[in-house]
């Protein structure tokens, strides 16, 4: 009964460099999501996946930011290049959507606080 | 496309009081709707959820919601504040089909007063 945990907590990096957050959704939830946090935009959603397939990447900042998903269960958010700008709390949730249907509440991870100096 | 605004991103209340978040929301077709809560350093707890059935609806910790579709809104209270309550609070819209991705509210900052 874990619920979905999220590594690292924190990361500091400098600018340029590039980042790999973690996330291990619930077992057994076959959706996942990708969400960021940040003063000024509020919680944005990023990336959506239905098993390994991720049908809605509309969230993506833009081309340094990738995700991907394996074994229909941990999910790694990938950010190159890390600019200031993508300093901000991501948060990944999953959901035991089933396709076809909804109403399925989103279940947190605590969080990875990403800083860039 | 749906949306979801929430007055006030500064609430504060008294401990005992009432305790009123408001939630309004854009949607063509009927939402599912969401209220989850935050404490500091922490991920987002569900307290309730709108999903078609009864319109009002409750949640943990005393919370409950009303879903109004002549309003189009979906406003949080509690009766009685306590100063465990304090928190951010976030209303989000979800889509009926396709990726069921959150849309969030700005969030609204509770403070309760001794």
């Amino acid at each position: 009964g874990a619920g979905v945990s999220q590594s690292p907590s924190n990361k500091v990096t400098e600018k340029g460099k590039d980042v790999e957050l973690r996330c291990d959704p619930i077992s057994g939830h076959t959706a996942l999501y990708w969400y960021r946090q940040s003063l000024g935009q509020g919680l944005e959603f990023l990336i959506y996946f239905q098993g390994n397939s991720a049908p809605d990447k509309s969230g993506l900042p833009s081309d340094r930011f990738s995700a991907e998903r394996t074994g229909g269960s941990v999910s790694t958010l990938t950010i190159q290049r890390t600019q200031q700008e993508d300093s901000a709390v991501y948060l990944c949730a999953s959901s035991l959507n089933l396709l076809g249907s909804g109403g399925y509440e989103q279940y947190f991870g605590p969080g990875t606080r990403l800083t860039v100096t | 496309a749906q949306s979801v605004t929430q007055l006030g991103s500064h609430v504060s209340v008294s401990e005992g009081a009432l305790v009123l978040l408001r939630c309004n929301y854009s949607s063509s077709v009927p939402p599912y709707l969401f209220w989850y809560v935050q404490y500091p350093n922490q991920g987002l707890q569900l307290l309730l959820k709108y999903t078609s059935a009864a319109t009002l609806v409750k949640g943990i910790n005393g919370f409950e919601a009303e879903f109004k579709k002549s309003e189009t809104s979906f406003h949080l209270t509690k009766p009685s504040a306590h100063m465990s309550d304090a928190a951010e609070y976030f209303c989000a819209v979800s889509t009926t089909s396709g990726t069921y991705k959150y849309i969030f509210g700005t969030g609204t900052r509770l403070k309760v007063l001794a």
